[in-house]
């Protein structure tokens, strides 16, 4: 399994776009990157995914390195609202998720 | 409006007294499983079932059982709850038809069991 990295928190001002970095330096050519967030103790929301080429859509964009081993997910205008713990996974499919700590971000007013 | 729905959201136990946890998706989903949250160990998959009457463990499927008698539902049970079972837990349902990579996990809004 791919492991991932993300910082443990992030801070955002409001307005601003937050981008939130995460390092899979052992993905394998089958494994896609996964974003979902987690807004309090709500169940987890699906963000984006994407395979190599980088994909936008009306929440995020996920930008995917050319090597694939990191990639940065991109909230273009982050509002108070967008305060949420983000998990970023690796896997071939939905399957068997495995979600880690993620990246609390906090957006500021 | 679709959604995957729970049953009970907050639940309070004595230990062994069998309980279930009911889970109901209304977008036709051929995959549903079973999550636990706890405190600095993420969410952890108990069981997933593929379609009706295929079910599968995951990381942690110690002392649960599930069920996929109907697409629609997929009931968690716990036999005989233990404190080391309460957590928070989370039901989730995506499609796969077509590409499963493609696929996007739904999930419900959390079931908070204490089992005293």
């Amino acid at each position: 399994d791919a492991k991932t990295t993300q910082p443990t928190s992030m801070d955002c001002a409001e307005g601003r776009a937050a981008n939130l970095p995460c390092n899979h330096s052992t993905i394998s050519g089958n494994e896609y990157v996964y974003w979902y967030r987690q807004i309090h103790s709500q169940g987890p929301q699906y963000i984006i995914h994407g395979l190599k080429n980088n994909e936008t859509n009306e929440m995020a964009s996920l930008i995917i390195t050319e090597d694939r081993k990191s990639s940065t997910l991109i909230l273009p205008h982050a509002t108070l609202r967008d305060t949420a713990v983000y998990y970023c996974i690796v896997r071939p499919t939905i399957l068997d998720m495995r979600f880690g700590a993620g990246t609390r971000l906090t957006v500021k007013p | 409006e679709a959604q995957v729905t729970q049953n009970p959201r907050y639940l309070i136990t004595v230990t062994g007294k069998k309980l279930t946890v009911t889970c109901s998706q209304n977008m036709n989903h051929e995959y549903m499983s079973w999550y636990r949250q706890d405190p600095g160990l993420g969410l952890r998959q108990i069981y997933y079932s593929m379609n009706v009457e295929v079910t599968d463990k995951g990381d942690v499927p110690e002392g649960y059982k599930v069920s996929r008698k109907e697409k629609r539902n997929f009931p968690l049970i716990l036999e005989s709850p233990s404190p080391n079972q309460t957590s928070l837990y989370f039901c989730a349902s995506s499609s796969l038809s077509g590409s499963r990579e493609t696929g996007e996990l739904f999930f419900g809004e959390g079931s908070r069991l204490t089992v005293l």
